[in-house]
């Protein structure tokens, strides 16, 4: 069983439109995250929700809005999307909120054209 | 605001040579944590360590192990007689344990990355 999934693995779309990625973790932990990273390989947080509550959000485009339905799930929809939005999109997990080792998920690699 | 600075971006190497990686941070906590992560061709992310800010044993695994000295805020990694399954991105990352309000929530500052090659 994969502990952190992501569903799709990549998506191609076309500027302007809208598109979601999913994310569930089977691994009991309290704590989610989504990270970007860009075409340099850069990795940089999102961010994170602990029981379904938002504790992290970095200074991302309000076209960004995550979603935690339970604290296993997170997804995230991206609205009006920009050429710049293109990056591998990595979800991640942790037991509780804190600087412990985090899980990642495959990544979904989003291209928009 | 913390800094994580992998100065080497690129690394070339050939089987069964020693290599190291460097890792240099900035913060102003006293309390923190450091992490290495591996992200193999296929992607995935892989964690492989962490520390705390007041453990500054050394410590091996396998042919991996790791070097944490406060004095210079480094935290380096090396590889022992390195294999072609070596060849990855390593990323160097910092939590900081106590945030805003006196809540850790975790949220990770990563380095940007050396890249790896071992050549067989």
């Amino acid at each position: 069983d994969t502990a952190v999934s992501q569903t799709p693995k990549y998506l191609v779309t076309q500027m302007g439109n809208d598109k979601s990625i999913k994310c569930e973790q089977n691994l009991g932990h309290d704590t989610m995250y989504w990270y970007k990273q860009d075409s340099k390989k850069f990795l940089k947080i999102m961010f994170s929700y602990n029981n379904k509550e938002l504790i992290i959000n970095e200074t991302v485009p309000n076209r960004f809005s995550p979603k935690s339905p339970d604290k296993a799930h997170l997804n995230l929809h991206i609205n009006s999307l920009e050429l710049g939005d293109s990056a591998v999109y990595f979800c991640a997990s942790s037991p509780v909120a804190g600087p412990y080792e985090q899980y990642f998920g495959p990544g979904t690699r989003l291209t928009v054209t | 605001a913390q800094k994580v600075t992998q100065a080497q971006t690129e690394i070339s190497v050939v089987e069964k040579e020693d290599v190291t990686l460097d890792c240099v941070y900035e913060t102003r906590d006293t309390t923190y944590y450091l992490f290495w992560y591996k992200q193999p061709p296929s992607g995935e992310l892989v964690f492989l360590i962490r520390r705390n800010s007041f453990d500054e044993q050394n410590e091996i695994s396998g042919r991996y192990s790791w070097n944490f000295q406060k004095s210079t805020s480094s935290f380096n990694f090396t590889i022992t007689a390195s294999q072609v399954v070596d060849s990855a991105v390593y990323f160097c990352a910092l939590s900081e344990s106590v945030g805003a309000g006196g809540t850790s929530y975790g949220k990770l500052t990563f380095g940007q990355g050396t890249i790896l090659t071992v050549h067989p």
